[in-house]
């Protein structure tokens, strides 16, 4: 089965950093491009982060551009979002999400999300 | 920074055809995707590349992209449609913007 599992989230005090991991299972990881999508409580969805299929491409929204970092590790399976000088703005659940195979870019399969709390 | 905007919310009877926009510059010469977000539940993805339906979706979803309008269409609405509805785009290779979302009620 194809299969997202996000975790790392959690209640962090403004300031604080996180990292949040996205284990992949059921299809060749490395084959494929990943992305971080985030949902503020009661909001819509928000395109966080992009890495390559090799990590060595990386995309960031402005809105985290400077206090985040998007890695993978082919051989864990594994891409991880770390996010620093947290607001309470980023306040949501973070999805891992796959990018499918296509002509363009779209993501085919999302895993549960991980909470992230910002608050004091 | 690229947008994309879409009714807040449809209304539609059960059996009818609902039809959702997502409105962007120049939509038309990108490809779009659709989303249905059931409460608790993370997105699926129901439309890509303007027109494609992904294994398990079923035919009763379609969709369009011209000009600067992207559409999806869902003929003979069901209940378990009912769900929120987001459209997406990449602004360019680099940048991925979803719609603000539309609430699909099937009342």
């Amino acid at each position: 089965e194809v299969q997202l599992v996000e975790s790392g989230g959690g209640s962090v005090q403004p300031g604080g950093s996180l990292r949040l991991s996205c284990a992949a299972s059921g299809f060749t990881f490395s084959s494929y491009e990943m992305n971080w999508v985030r949902q503020a409580p009661g909001k819509g969805l928000e395109w966080v982060s992009y890495i390559s299929r090799s990590g060595d491409t990386i995309y960031y929204a402005d809105s985290l551009k400077g206090r985040t970092t998007l890695s993978r590790d082919n051989a864990k399976n594994s891409v991880y979002l770390r996010v620093n000088s947290l607001k309470a703005e980023d306040t949501a659940v973070y999805y891992c999400a796959r990018e499918g195979l296509g002509a363009t870019k779209y993501f085919d399969v999302w895993g549960r999300g991980t909470l992230v709390t910002v608050s004091s | 920074s690229y947008e994309l905007t879409q009714p807040p919310s449809v209304s539609v009877s059960p059996g009818q055809t609902a039809s959702i926009t997502c409105s962007g510059d120049e939509l038309g010469d990108k490809y779009a995707c659709w989303y249905q977000q059931k409460p608790g539940q993370s997105p699926v993805l129901v439309i890509f590349e303007d027109v494609k339906r992904p294994s398990g979706i079923p035919e009763r979803f379609s969709g369009s992209n011209s000009g600067n309008t992207a559409t999806l269409t869902i003929s003979g609405t069901q209940a378990m449609d009912e769900a929120d509805y987001y459209c997406q785009a990449w602004d360019s290779s680099t940048r991925c913007e979803f719609g603000g979302g539309t609430k699909l009620t099937v009342l």
